[in-house]
């Protein structure tokens, strides 16, 4: 069975310039997730969606991040305008949604900011 | 607010030693500790979990011991080798409605086993 996939791996861009993600889960895993993770820190969540509705995106900055879950299925996210700050790896995750459920990750997307 | 404090940062252990890796939880509604484990250029994949019910709970050379009143969890790798040098995060679940469950992870420790 496929695990979850990301593209791209490695993204570089100047700063300003838009940028996106895209995610596949696990086939028939109904949650989504993506996470941040900064060099030397623990993911933190951005955006939680359940089948094509996003039920927490407390986290997600609005002003320039977006994201959506067309179907249900694959997820995109995107970074307009990206800042310097925003360089990290960029982490997808599905799941099934039960209490015991283990969340599987992607290999995520380095992002760089010039 | 820091919801999962984990320690050490880094870690090195001769091969066959004993790795401990602690976390402490401030989070009551927490009701799932996972441990996961990352390599270089990979996500985090799911090593070990407990339920806090149990005290402790091993898995091959993986134990977790839990120790719910002091909220505090911790892992130990038997027999460390050198294919376990990797870097491991501490979580902790919560079910945040609608049939989902919201991890909080702790910052990571750097193991790297010597041989």
């Amino acid at each position: 069975e496929a695990g979850v996939v990301q593209s791209p791996r490695y993204k570089i861009i100047e700063k300003k310039q838009p940028v996106a993600f895209w995610c596949n889960p696990i086939s028939g895993h109904n949650t989504l997730y993506w996470y941040l993770q900064n060099l030397g820190q623990g993911p933190e969540l951005l955006i939680r969606y359940e089948n094509e509705e996003a039920v927490d995106d407390s986290q997600l900055p609005k002003d320039r991040f977006s994201a959506e879950r067309l179907k249900g299925v694959d997820s995109t996210l995107k970074i307009q305008p990206a800042e310097l700050g925003d360089s990290a790896v960029y982490l997808c995750a599905s799941s099934q949604g039960e209490v015991t459920d283990t969340q599987y990750f992607g290999p995520g997307t380095r992002l760089t900011v010039l | 607010q820091q919801q999962v404090k984990q320690s050490p940062q880094s870690l090195i252990v001769q091969k066959g030693g004993i790795s401990i890796i602690n976390c402490a939880y401030e989070n009551t509604a927490f009701d799932y500790f996972p441990w996961y484990q990352q390599f270089p250029g990979k996500g985090p994949a799911l090593l070990i979990a407990i339920r806090p019910d149990v005290s402790e709970k091993k898995e091959g050379r993986f134990t977790i011991s839990f120790n719910k009143s002091a909220k505090q969890f911790s892992l130990h790798i038997m027999d460390s080798q050198p294919g376990d040098s990797a870097t491991y995060f501490c979580a902790g679940q919560r079910d945040s409605g609608a049939g989902s469950y919201q991890l909080t992870f702790g910052k990571g420790t750097k193991l790297s086993v010597i041989p």
